[in-house]
């Protein structure tokens, strides 16, 4: 079936320091990718998605490119900000599947001054 | 346009008490899901609908039921709680369910079962 997997947080940074989480992901058929950010007491919104191989999805200063060849969609940011500190969850939504989506299980960001 | 809205916010139950959750959307949105989220578990869908009167089984449904009577209104049901219901509890609606679309969520509502 398929799978989301993400490094295990929390992840703590200093403000403008670069930002990597890695997701990595298997599906049955040719999914769309999501990153979804829960900010403290609030749920999931979308940060960004990208629906096919190569893509690049973008938002807020956060980048995150759909690899085929390694199955990853690596959430990065260049300089983050003690507003960025939240849940981060990759996602996929298979076509070959019942579309509903895989979430992985969350990477906690903590930024500090 | 509130988007989704959840009730109650906070809710507290002993075991065996029911209790039940409510999700409203004002986006004309097809499909509706229930998650409950626990730490380190990530999300994991409970139940969801494709549309007016229709529900399906998610990956964990045991325990729960859910009713789709409206379309803007997806009912999450707990008859006899137990302690390992205590969790948070997220709605969440898209337009369609394509592999590209979007999920919208709620604010969550956080459930402890005493």
């Amino acid at each position: 079936g398929d799978s989301v997997t993400q490094m295990e947080g929390p992840v703590t940074l200093s403000e403008e320091a670069f930002l990597t989480i890695n997701c990595t992901y298997t599906a049955t058929g040719y999914p769309s990718l999501f990153w979804y950010v829960q900010y403290p007491g609030e749920g999931l919104q979308l940060l960004l998605k990208a629906t096919k191989a190569d893509d690049k999805g973008s938002n807020k200063g956060f980048e995150a490119t759909y690899r085929k060849e390694t199955t990853s969609f690596h959430l990065e940011k260049g300089s983050v900000q003690v507003s960025d500190s939240a849940v981060y969850f990759c996602a996929l939504s298979d076509r070959g599947g019942s579309y509903i989506p895989t979430f992985g299980r969350g990477t906690s960001l903590i930024v500090h001054p | 346009n509130a988007g989704v809205t959840q009730t109650p916010k906070f809710r507290v139950l002993k075991t065996g008490q029911s209790m039940t959750l409510l999700c409203a959307q004002d986006m004309n949105h097809e499909y509706m899901y229930w998650y409950r989220q626990d730490p380190g578990m990530g999300l994991r869908l409970i139940h969801y609908s494709v549309g007016e009167g229709t529900t399906a089984k998610g990956e964990v449904p045991d325990g729960y039921n859910v009713s789709r009577l409206k379309k803007q209104n997806f009912l999450l049901g707990l008859e006899s709680a137990a302690p390992s219901q205590t969790s948070v509890y997220f709605c969440a609606s898209s337009y369609s369910l394509t592999s590209a679309d979007t999920q919208y969520f709620g604010p969550g509502t956080r459930l402890t079962v005493l």
